[in-house]
């Protein structure tokens, strides 16, 4: 079956600092591939994505590309900020001609701290 | 436009009885699926309606689940006989071919089983 493992948290960072949470996947075939963040007190909401492989996925100075040979979507920034503090998801979705469907598989979550 | 929206927000209920969840998913999304986040699991998929059909309910954990969606719209997550492990944070999502089954989440239904 698919499965998502991330590192380990939590992480804590100093604000400016370089920020990498890997993630890499098993599945079958080709499927999308998303992180997901939680800030604190709120819903889900979708960071990126990428839909096949070398996609990079950007958004709010955060990126992570597709990497199909070594099966990873590793969460990247170059300088944290206070409000990058959240709870972070790597997530995979079955893939069909371009479309993700159906479920998500999460990885466990990483828990980023960053101090002023 | 409005999000994804659920009720309750948080739900205490005595071991034994039953609950309801509600779900409303973002006008038009034809997707809808039900999560489930608790500390020791994680977040674990429940199920996938397309439309009123559920193609995927693989992730139930017992016969104590069970979920409809009426309309292609609302959907109820119904937990029978509960029991304390049922005690997480309910997750709803929906999604449309459309913005490519990019799922928006809802805020969640805390459940607490005493």
């Amino acid at each position: 079956g698919n499965s998502v493992t991330q590192m380990e948290g939590p992480v804590t960072l100093s604000e400016e600092a370089f920020l990498t949470i890997n993630c890499t996947y098993t599945a079958t075939g080709y499927p999308s591939l998303f992180w997901y963040v939680q800030y604190p007190g709120e819903g889900l909401q979708l960071l990126l994505k990428a839909t096949k492989a070398d996609d990079k996925g950007s958004n709010k100075g955060f990126e992570a590309t597709y990497r199909k040979e070594t099966t990873s979507f590793h969460l990247e920034k170059g300088s944290v900020q206070v409000s990058d503090s959240a709870v972070y998801f790597c997530a995979l979705s079955p893939n069909a001609g371009g479309t993700s469907y159906g479920k998500l598989t999460f990885g466990q979550g990483t828990i980023l701290t960053v101090h002023p | 436009g409005a999000g994804v929206s659920q009720s309750p927000s948080n739900k205490v209920t005595e071991k034994g009885k039953d609950v309801e969840l509600r779900c409303d998913p973002i006008s038009g999304h034809t997707a809808l699926y039900w999560y489930r986040q608790s500390l020791g699991q994680g977040l674990e998929f429940l199920i996938y309606f397309q439309g009123n059909s559920a193609p995927d309910k693989s992730g139930l954990p017992s016969d104590r689940f069970s979920a409809e969606r009426t309309g292609g719209s609302v959907s109820t997550l119904t937990i029978q006989r509960t029991q304390q492990e049922d005690s997480a944070v309910y997750l709803c999502a929906s999604s449309t071919p459309g913005q490519g089954y990019e799922q928006y989440f809802g805020p969640g239904t805390r459940l607490t089983v005493t």
